[in-house]
């Protein structure tokens, strides 16, 4: 059965502290990782999208990696306004604009 | 340019009762969907579209109806409300579906339905 598996469920961070989250996916066919944001009582926001292993991309403090079974979202130097949910999502060839999204891992960062 | 509006963001039910959840986009987007997200769960596809006239049911279509009539609008309909569908719903929208069959979603601020 296809999975996608985030940790830590919860992550504590003092400003500055750098750290990753993971996102582990067991799935056929993969046609692109999604990493979005969620800030509380919002919609998901997009932040980066994945598509072969080796790729990498960045925005601002934020860095997404990808290998053939997880991908890796670095923290670099956070600050408080870093502090959301960070959902993992990834989609299968096999059927098409579906998405399965992990649990989400839940940031905080305090100053 | 709006988005993707959801409305109402807040609604009670009692259980058996019929509604309704708006979601419209002004993009020109394709794929629109729904996406209910409960505590300790991921997002949970429910319905999807990929055109208008075109609609099908992704992991949790059970109690929910949906009908695409035009491109904007994308209603979930939930027949005989219980409470195991209280939940937050999202609807989320993307610009088509690439070649790849990757696409990326904008989603909505959410509703939250109870159900009592």
């Amino acid at each position: 059965e296809d999975q996608v598996t985030q940790s830590p469920e919860a992550l504590r961070l003092q400003e500055g502290e750098s750290s990753s989250l993971n996102c582990s996916y067991t799935v056929s066919g993969l046609r692109g990782l999604f990493w979005y944001r969620q800030d509380p009582g919002k919609g998901p926001e997009f932040l980066f999208t994945l598509y072969s292993a080796g790729e990498e991309k960045e925005k601002e403090r934020l860095k997404a990696t990808l290998t053939k079974k997880e991908s890796f979202l670095h923290i670099t130097a956070p600050k408080p306004e870093d502090s959301a949910t960070y959902l993992c999502a990834v989609n299968r060839g096999s059927t098409l604009g579906r998405l399965y999204f992990g649990r989400g891992t839940q940031l905080t960062v305090w100053p | 340019n709006a988005g993707v509006t959801q409305t109402p963001k807040f609604q009670v039910l009692k259980t058996g009762q019929s509604m309704t959840l708006q979601c419209a986009q002004d993009m020109n987007h394709e794929y629109m969907s729904w996406y209910r997200q409960d505590p300790g769960m991921g997002l949970r596809l429910i319905h999807y579209s990929v055109g208008a006239g075109i609609t099908d049911q992704g992991e949790v279509p059970n109690g929910y109806n949906v009908s695409r009539s035009t491109t904007e609008d994308f209603p979930l309909r939930l027949l005989s409300a219980a409470p195991s569908q209280t939940s937050v719903y999202f609807c989320a929208s993307s610009y088509s579906i690439t070649a790849s069959g990757a696409n990326v979603l904008t989603f909505g601020a959410g509703s939250r339905l109870t159900v009592l």
